[in-house]
C-alpha cells in the first residue's frame, strides 16, 4: 500500500517555465489537497478536491491550476513559475469516513530561479 | 493573516521534561483541531486530534487541552524523549474541507 505518492521529489525551474507536480493515492480517498510549506508560514492550502471533477480554491491559489479527472490523481500545475513559488509542496488525501485524517505525501521541493 | 497562531517557534526541552506548544484561533466555525508531527524530509503525520465539545484528550504521552471560551488549544508532551524531536503543527478544520495550519514549532529534546 503506497499511500500518497508525489513526483518529482526535487525540481529546479527558471522563471516563466511551466511544470506539473504529480500526486497519486491508492486509498480510494475522496478528498485530495495541495499545500505549500514555507519557513515561518506553516502549511498553506493551495487547492483541494472533494471528488473527481470537483475542485476548489484554498488560501493561496494564485499561480496554480488543478484538475481531478480520476479519484486517484490530483496534479498541480504551475503555468508560469515565479521565484515566489519556491517552496516545498505537499499533497494530502483523506477519506470522509476517516475522521478527517490527512495522509501526506513525502513532498516535492521546487526551486524557481 | 494567519488563521491559527502557534507559539513558540522553537522549543528546547531536556529528556524527561514536559513540552508545551500553544495555538489560538479566532474563527468559531472551526470544528476539528488536529496536531501533526513532521520529521525532516518527511510529510506531516497526524499525532492527535480533538473536537471542540471535549476539553482534553490524552493518547499515551500526548495530551491536547482545549479551551473553547478562550479559543485556545495546546499540546503537552509528557516525559519528552529525543525521538520526539520534530516540527509540530496545530491545525483547524473549517467547513469539512479547509484545514488551516499554524506556523509550526521545532522541538529539540536534549538527551
Amino acid at each position: 500500500n503506497a499511500g500518497v505518492t508525489q513526483t518529482p521529489k526535487f525540481q529546479v525551474l527558471k522563471t516563466g517555465q511551466s511544470m506539473t507536480l504529480q500526486c497519486a493515492q491508492d486509498m480510494n480517498h475522496e478528498y485530495m489537497s495541495w499545500y505549500r510549506q514555507d519557513p515561518g508560514m506553516g502549511l498553506r492550502l493551495i487547492h483541494y478536491s472533494v471528488g473527481a471533477g470537483i475542485t476548489d480554491q484554498g488560501e493561496v491559489p494564485n499561480g496554480y491550476n488543478v484538475s481531478r479527472s480520476t479519484t486517484e490523481d490530483f496534479p498541480l500545475r504551475l503555468l508560469s513559475a515565479a521565484p515566489s513559488q519556491t517552496s516545498v509542496y505537499f499533497c494530502a488525501s483523506s477519506s470522509y469516513s476517516g475522521a478527517n485524517v490527512l495522509t501526506f505525501g513525502a513532498g516535492s521541493r521546487l526551486t524557481v530561479l | 493573516q494567519q488563521q491559527v497562531k502557534q507559539s513558540p517557534q522553537s522549543l528546547i526541552v531536556q529528556k524527561g521534561g514536559i513540552s508545551i506548544i500553544n495555538c489560538a484561533y479566532e474563527n468559531t466555525a472551526f470544528d476539528y483541531f488536529p496536531w501533526y508531527q513532521q520529521f525532516p524530509g518527511k510529510g506531516p503525520a497526524l499525532l492527535i486530534a480533538i473536537r471542540p465539545d471535549v476539553s482534553e484528550k490524552k493518547e499515551g504521552r500526548f495530551t491536547i487541552s482545549f479551551n473553547k471560551s478562550a479559543k485556545q488549544f495546546s499540546l503537552h508532551i509528557m516525559d519528552s524523549q529525543p525521538g520526539d524531536s520534530a516540527t509540530y503543527f496545530c491545525a483547524a478544520l473549517y467547513n469539512f474541507n479547509k484545514f488551516y495550519f499554524g506556523s509550526g514549532t521545532k522541538l529539540n529534546v536534549k538527551p
